[in-house]
């Protein structure tokens, strides 16, 4: 099956600088690969997700890059804020296995004022 | 849209006790719901796939007989825990995918979970 590996585990950046996660997958079939933010004891919340045929994709601070060789991929923010305080879990998932998402182990970011 | 309606948010009762959690769908339709299992300051596990009119598929691991999930209409599944043990306290959220667009890939939606503690 799928496995996901996430990285780094805690991030903690300085209000302004730019946050990077990484997120490296096992199954070449994947093609689907959504973000999500968790804030404490709430919902995971789609943030950006990513389609195999697309190599990047922007919305406003947040970028998804996608290495469909190496079966890695990243999650940007740019410019953070303490609202981006959080934690981020990047997911896979192939289509014909019915969209089941494995998820990578969560990066807690904090963004320090 | 694509709002996920999950009830109770917290629920707190004695070993022995059958609880059931509801998964619903608001403004959309979802033949495929999913429950996952979540441990404090860990990633999301999935437990289980419930379809529309069939049975669930469990994932490995997962007791079948323990965990009871009924997904008897297109806006509606339910995760009965049966017969609790404080092992099984833990924070229980549903996703669902809604059925339109391309087909394919279609983002999850998760309700806003459960905060399971048996004492």
């Amino acid at each position: 099956g799928e496995n996901v590996e996430q990285h780094p585990s805690t991030l903690s950046v300085q209000e302004g600088d730019s946050a990077v996660i990484k997120c490296t997958y096992s199954d070449s079939a994947s093609n689907y690969f959504p973000w999500y933010k968790q804030e404490l004891g709430k919902r995971p919340q789609l943030i950006i997700d990513i389609r195999s045929n697309v190599g990047e994709k922007k919305d406003q601070r947040i970028a998804v890059t996608l290495n469909k060789t190496a079966k890695h991929f990243s999650l940007h923010i740019t410019e953070t804020q303490p609202e981006d305080s959080a934690v981020y879990f990047c997911a896979a998932s192939f289509g014909a296995a019915g969209n089941k998402l494995t998820f990578g182990g969560g990066t807690r970011v904090l963004v320090k004022p | 849209g694509a709002v996920v309606s999950q009830h109770p948010s917290r629920v707190i009762c004695k070993s022995g006790t059958s609880v059931k959690i509801e998964c619903r769908s608001l403004d959309f339709q979802a033949t495929t719901m999913f429950w996952y299992r979540q441990f404090p300051k860990q990633s999301l596990m999935l437990m289980a796939t419930s379809n529309e009119g069939s049975k669930a598929t469990y994932e490995q691991g997962v007791e079948k007989d323990k965990f009871l999930i009924n997904h008897a209409s297109l806006t509606l599944s339910t995760l009965t825990v049966t017969s609790a043990h404080p092992e099984d306290s833990s924070f229980y959220i549903c996703s669902a995918r809604d059925v339109g667009g391309l087909g394919g890939n279609q983002p999850q939606h998760f309700g806003d979970g459960t905060r399971l503690s048996i004492l």
